[in-house]
């Protein structure tokens, strides 16, 4: 699986966009972001993927770039709730690789 | 709420013991993964298993086994404990293996004294 690199700590104002920044520079063209968040010490919490379109859900959304390179993830009202640690994973499908590879992540701190 | 249990919450025991930690998927799930999250390695795989067979396995240690039953619910055994195995221990389960969602229980927090 690709490597991924983001910023250590981020910090946003309650009610503003949080815009979460992930490099993944060495995808493979079969491999997809995901976006996990960890609350304090609960279980990491699946957020959202992309393959190579924008993604929206009901949490947020997912802007890829063309070259795949790189991407971001939007909240776009953020609360007080979405502090946390936020992990970018790129994941392909490979027998036996079903696996998540988790980095160090973004640890989103949100200001009322 | 993930749908997946995982018991005990906490569990406090001495080096050199055995443990064992459950792990109940979400109904219908049938791949178990087993996570472990220490201070200083982050979150890291163990190990997985679909349908009562391992699938794959990451870096776990020799002193450590799992396995998943017929009806799906997954027991990782630590034993020979080490200080060192101090860590919070999570159980995700997904429905198959191309799902792309895995669903985390809210782990066992293991102290070694």
């Amino acid at each position: 699986d690709a490597k991924t690199t983001q910023p250590p700590s981020m910090d946003c104002a309650e009610g503003r966009a949080a815009n979460l920044p992930c490099n993944h520079s060495t995808i493979s063209g079969n491999e997809y972001v995901y976006w996990y968040r960890q609350i304090h010490s609960q279980g990491p919490q699946y957020i959202i993927h992309g393959l190579k379109n924008n993604e929206t859900n009901e949490m947020a959304s997912l802007i890829i770039t063309e070259d795949r390179k790189s991407s971001t993830l939007i909240l776009p009202h953020a609360t007080l709730r979405d502090t946390a640690v936020y992990y970018c994973i790129v994941r392909g499908f490979n027998f036996g690789n079903e696996k998540l590879t988790f980095g160090t992540g973004t640890r989103l701190t949100i200001i009322p | 709420d993930s749908g997946v249990t995982q018991t005990p919450k906490h569990l406090i025991t001495a080096t050199g013991q055995r443990v064992t930690l459950r792990c109940s998927p979400r109904s219908g799930d049938l791949s178990v993964y087993w996570y472990q999250q220490s201070l200083d390695q982050g979150l890291q795989f163990l190990i997985q298993y679909y349908n009562g067979e391992e699938r794959a396995k990451g870096n776990i240690l020799e002193r450590f086994s799992a396995q998943q039953f017929p009806d799906l619910h997954s027991e990782l055994n630590l034993s020979s404990l080490e200080l060192g195995d101090s860590a919070l221990y999570f159980c995700a389960s997904s429905v198959d293996v191309s799902s792309y969602e895995q669903y985390f229980g809210p782990g066992t927090r293991l102290t070694v004294t």
